[in-house]
C-alpha cells in the first residue's frame, strides 16, 4: 500500500529564504506526482505535477524534482515571501485513474 | 466564479440526520473525486466518478454514497451522519486529455455532525 510522507510538519523560515520540502512515498510505481498548496479555509491549488518520467519541474520560484527510485520529491521555493505561508501537500498518482495519495503536507510560515 | 462550486460551504447537523453535499463544475471534465481531510491524516478518497455510469469506491465509501446526474454534477450522500463523519469534504475533477492531467479542486465543504 502506498504511503507518503511529508517532513517537516511545520516550517518557520524568515523573508527571503530559499526553502526544501521534502515528500517521501513507499511503493515507486507512480503515474505521477503533484504539488499542492492550501490556503486557510480554502480548497487545494495546484502547483506543479511532474509525469514519471520526469526529473523536475519548474513555475516561477518553485521547482519540483522527482526521484523515483529513491521514492522521494522535493518542492524548492526560491526567496521565500510571506504571501507564500500555506500549507503545501504532496499527493501521489499509482496509475491513469488519478487516485491521489496524499501526504499530511507541510505548514509553511513565512515571517515578514 | 469557480470551477468546481461546492454546496453547503459550512454545515452543522445531529447525528442519524441524512446529509447530501453537492458539487458541480464547469471545467468540461469527465473525471470527479470526493475527498474527505481530516487533521493528521491528510486526504483521503471517499468515491470517484468518470463518467455519468462509472462511479467508483474509493478507500474510505462505506457511509457513503454518491450520485453523478450529469457531466458536470456529483453528489454525496451521509444517510445517516455520525460524528465521526465531521471533516472537510472536497470535490474535484481532472480530464487526462487536457494538460497533464491535474485536479482542481473545490473549496470544500465543512461538515459537523454533532
Amino acid at each position: 500500500k502506498q504511503e507518503v510522507t511529508q517532513i517537516p510538519a511545520a516550517l518557520s523560515v524568515p523573508e527571503g529564504e530559499n526553502l526544501v520540502l521534502n515528500c517521501s512515498f513507499t511503493d515507486s510505481a507512480i503515474y505521477n506526482l503533484q504539488w499542492f498548496r492550501q490556503d486557510p479555509g480554502k480548497g487545494l491549488t495546484s502547483l506543479l505535477l511532474i509525469q514519471s518520467s520526469q526529473r523536475e519541474q519548474t513555475s516561477g520560484r518553485l521547482n519540483a524534482s522527482l526521484d523515483k527510485s529513491s521514492g522521494r520529491s522535493t518542492l524548492y521555493i526560491a526567496a521565500s515571501q510571506p504571501g507564500d505561508s500555506a500549507t503545501y501537500l504532496c499527493a501521489v498518482n499509482g496509475g491513469a485513474t488519478n487516485k491521489l495519495i496524499f501526504g499530511t503536507g507541510t505548514l509553511l510560515a513565512v515571517q515578514p | 466564479d469557480a470551477d468546481v462550486t461546492q454546496t453547503p460551504r459550512n454545515r452543522i447537523t445531529k447525528t442519524g440526520k441524512r446529509i447530501m453535499l453537492e458539487c458541480s463544475q464547469t471545467k468540461g471534465h469527465d473525471r470527479m473525486y470526493w475527498y474527505r481531510q481530516d487533521p493528521g491524516l491528510g486526504l483521503r478518497l471517499i468515491y470517484y466518478s468518470f463518467d455519468v455510469k462509472d462511479i467508483n469506491k474509493g478507500e474510505i465509501s462505506d457511509g457513503y454514497s454518491v450520485s453523478r446526474q450529469a457531466q458536470a454534477k456529483f453528489s454525496l450522500s451521509l444517510e445517516s451522519a455520525i460524528p465521526n463523519q465531521t471533516a472537510l469534504y472536497f470535490c474535484a475533477t481532472s480530464d487526462p486529455r487536457q494538460g497533464a492531467g491535474e485536479l482542481f479542486f473545490g473549496e470544500g465543504s465543512r461538515l459537523t455532525v454533532l
